[in-house]
């Protein structure tokens, strides 16, 4: 069975500073899909980034980007120039490509932006 | 449009009680999740339906549980009886057959069993 490890609880960041968040998953497929979700106070989940296991290239969203290491089953979210409204929990999650639509997500971490 | 509406917001009830959760989806999405979200456990899919049809419940907790949806603009989720480990926010979150990764999720609904 898959799994997603967040092993951050919780993390800080300076306003305009770089804040890096971790994740690890276990699976034995080769294809598959990471994502990062971004859960406001509104508790409401938004889709920040994801990755096609297929691609070596790190996906990049503005501010958003994450470094995949495909052997070493590491998916880390980076945000630069941290903002206010960065404040949130943030969500690890793994797709598998088989045709369904099943998430298995991390238990996350919350980011405070301090300013 | 609304966004994923959910009923109640808020729901408080005694061990052993049946309690019903409501959700409509956005318009034309044709693919609905949902999820329970404990401090312990985080973000858990329960059951997912596309095009109203139950795909995978591999994530329903045990029988108390079951979930239906009879058209594509509603869905409940039933527990019954409910006991205070299901204590819980529940998500619904629905999306669009091209893009079933930009889930839009609903409010949730805060659920505490006594």
């Amino acid at each position: 069975a898959q799994t997603v490890t967040q092993s951050q609880p919780e993390m800080s960041v300076q306003e305009a500073e770089t804040v890096t968040l971790s994740c690890t998953y276990d699976t034995s497929e080769s294809d598959y899909y990471l994502f990062w979700y971004k859960q406001p106070p509104s508790r409401q989940m938004i889709l920040v980034i994801r990755q096609e296991a297929y691609k070596q290239q790190n996906a990049t969203e503005n501010r958003f980007s994450v470094n995949f290491q495909k052997a070493a089953k590491s998916f880390s979210l980076k945000i630069s120039d941290s903002q206010l409204g960065d404040a949130a929990m943030y969500f690890c999650a793994y797709r598998t490509t088989s045709g369904t639509y099943k998430y298995i997500f991390g238990t996350g971490t919350r980011l405070k932006v301090l300013a | 449009d609304a966004g994923v509406i959910q009923s109640p917001r808020h729901e408080v009830t005694e061990m052993g009680q049946e309690v019903t959760l409501r959700c409509k989806p956005i318009s034309g999405h044709n693919s609905l999740f949902w999820y329970r979200q404990t401090m312990m456990r985080g973000l858990e899919l329960l059951i997912y339906f596309n095009n109203n049809v139950p795909i995978d419940d591999s994530g329903m907790p045990e029988d108390r549980f079951s979930a239906k949806m009879p058209n594509a603009s509603f869905s409940t989720l039933k527990i019954q009886p409910s006991e205070p480990r299901d204590s819980a926010v529940y998500f619904c979150a629905s999306s669009w057959g091209l893009s079933p990764d930009t889930q839009y999720f609903g409010p949730g609904t805060r659920l505490t069993v006594l």
